[in-house]
């Protein structure tokens, strides 16, 4: 079983549409949750931190469930920029020092117009 | 600016010449990480390293070294390069704890014929 597993996608939606991801990890030592977004062969950058209570960004809202070892982001009024790759994160807990990073393999998002 | 600067971006190297792929960084990060992705596997770790002289392997440091003699470089050596090294490289940085944000460098596209 992967530590972190993803949907791969793709997901074709249009312009406006909300669209929900799911991630589901395997490291119960697992301290901290990540959103990171990868466009086309360029460099994973950080969309958003995921904490406990739930957290919103704009039109990014993350949830964290501990208890089933979930973690969920939701995009609302999807824009043709938001199409890219969504990486799931979570840190290795004390595996590599608290720093380690255990991505998922992403799920492809395309918005069209 | 910050950032995470890796050289060189693309390369295309032949069955066991020894390169070098650099990575620099100057946000004073204790932290920094070697990646590789590959398709439908997500990023993996290759090695790490938490200080100056201190470095650790990740999930597959197996024909790949590094070396943290300063705090800002973490070059990763590939001394007798093979086809199954060919892969997108990324370097990355943060400070210590689970909650900092690793950045990323811009990536390495390495072909190994």
């Amino acid at each position: 079983r992967k530590e972190v597993e993803q949907d791969p996608g793709p997901f074709n939606v249009p312009e406006g549409a909300t669209v929900a991801f799911n991630c589901t990890y395997s490291n119960s030592a697992s301290q901290s949750f990540f959103w990171y977004r990868q466009d086309c062969r360029k460099e994973p950058k950080l969309l958003m931190s995921v904490y406990s209570s739930g957290n919103e960004d704009g039109r990014f809202t993350a949830q964290l469930n501990r208890a089933s070892q979930y973690i969920s982001l939701l995009i609302r009024d999807s824009k043709l920029s938001d199409s890219a790759t969504y990486l799931c994160v979570v840190n290795g807990g004390f595996s590599g020092g608290y720093n380690k990073l255990i991505f998922g393999a992403g799920t492809r998002l395309a918005v069209h117009p | 600016e910050a950032q995470v600067t890796q050289n060189p971006r693309y390369l295309i190297t032949v069955t066991g010449k020894k390169l070098t792929v650099t990575c620099s960084q100057n946000m004073n990060h204790e932290y920094m990480s070697w990646y590789r992705q590959d398709p439908g596997l997500g990023l993996r770790q290759i090695y790490y390293s938490m200080n100056v002289e201190v470095t650790d392997k990740g999930d597959v440091p197996e024909g790949y070294k590094v070396s943290r003699k300063e705090k800002r470089n973490f070059p990763l050596i590939l001394e007798s390069p093979s086809p199954n090294q060919t892969s997108l490289y990324f370097c990355a940085s943060s400070f210590l704890g689970p909650e900092n944000i690793q950045y990323f460098g811009a990536g390495t596209r390495l072909s190994v014929l």
